[in-house]
């Protein structure tokens, strides 16, 4: 299994929008709704943003949003804040009960 | 409030098997799925494998080979096994919990445990 495709690095400003792709296969993305997103903040360990590609856990901020079409997987963040900033990872159930992660992309906030 | 907490030791020589285990408070081991996850420094998060309370397991194709997890439900904590190790296997090694006892998300981790393969 590959892993799946992220953008090494986005960047946006405060109060901005700004999306992550996620792009996988068939295989994978395409073919479940078990799309899971972390955000990592350096020297931390990886929080739960998103799962099951748009269902976001008790706690995590509404400027989060996920959805999915096709191979291709997004989490959106919406009214950036400095907070934000950090390395987002995509992953994925890859069928045969196997799991795949994204490459990750680092979220600058200018 | 569920905690994980990894522990182990922090450097293996090349050839040895690597051992880590995830001590579980605040809530039971049972009915829910366990994830062993690492990254490598500056690298991104590869999925090693998860094991049911039961002790069920699976692991990724790419490291099965060398992969051993274990689980014990009295002491509320599982274990990663990983042999013949080399320099390529220095990481942080986080382990997780599957949310809502699925095992394809994870909702709460541990602080992670840095483990250096070197001689």
């Amino acid at each position: 299994q590959s892993a799946l495709i992220q953008p090494a690095s986005v960047s946006g400003s405060p109060g901005q929008s700004i999306t992550i792709s996620c792009t996988g296969t068939s295989s994978d993305v395409g073919s479940y709704d078990l799309v899971s997103w972390y955000q990592q903040h350096p020297g931390k360990a990886p929080k739960l943003m998103i799962y099951e590609v748009t269902e976001r856990p008790s706690g995590v901020s509404n400027r989060f949003s996920g959805s999915k079409s096709g191979n291709t997987a997004s989490l959106t963040i919406s009214g950036l804040q400095t907070e934000d900033e950090a390395d987002y990872y995509c992953c994925s159930y890859a069928g045969r009960t196997s799991l795949v992660f994204g490459g990750g992309t680092k979220l600058t906030v200018l | 409030q569920v905690q994980l907490q990894e522990s182990g030791p922090g450097l293996v020589k090349p050839s040895e098997t690597l051992s880590l285990t995830c001590t579980v408070s605040g809530g039971s081991i049972k009915y829910f799925y366990w994830t062993w996850i690492r990254q490598p420094p500056g690298k991104g998060l590869e999925w090693i494998g998860y094991i049911y309370y039961s002790g069920n397991a699976n692991y990724n194709p790419s490291l099965k080979s060398r992969v051993i997890m274990s689980v014990d439900t009295s002491k509320n904590q599982f274990s990663l096994q990983l042999t013949s190790v080399t320099a390529a296997d220095t990481a942080v090694y986080y382990c997780a919990r599957g949310g809502g006892g699925y095992n394809y998300y994870f909702d709460f981790w541990g602080q992670g445990s840095l483990v250096t393969v070197s001689s």
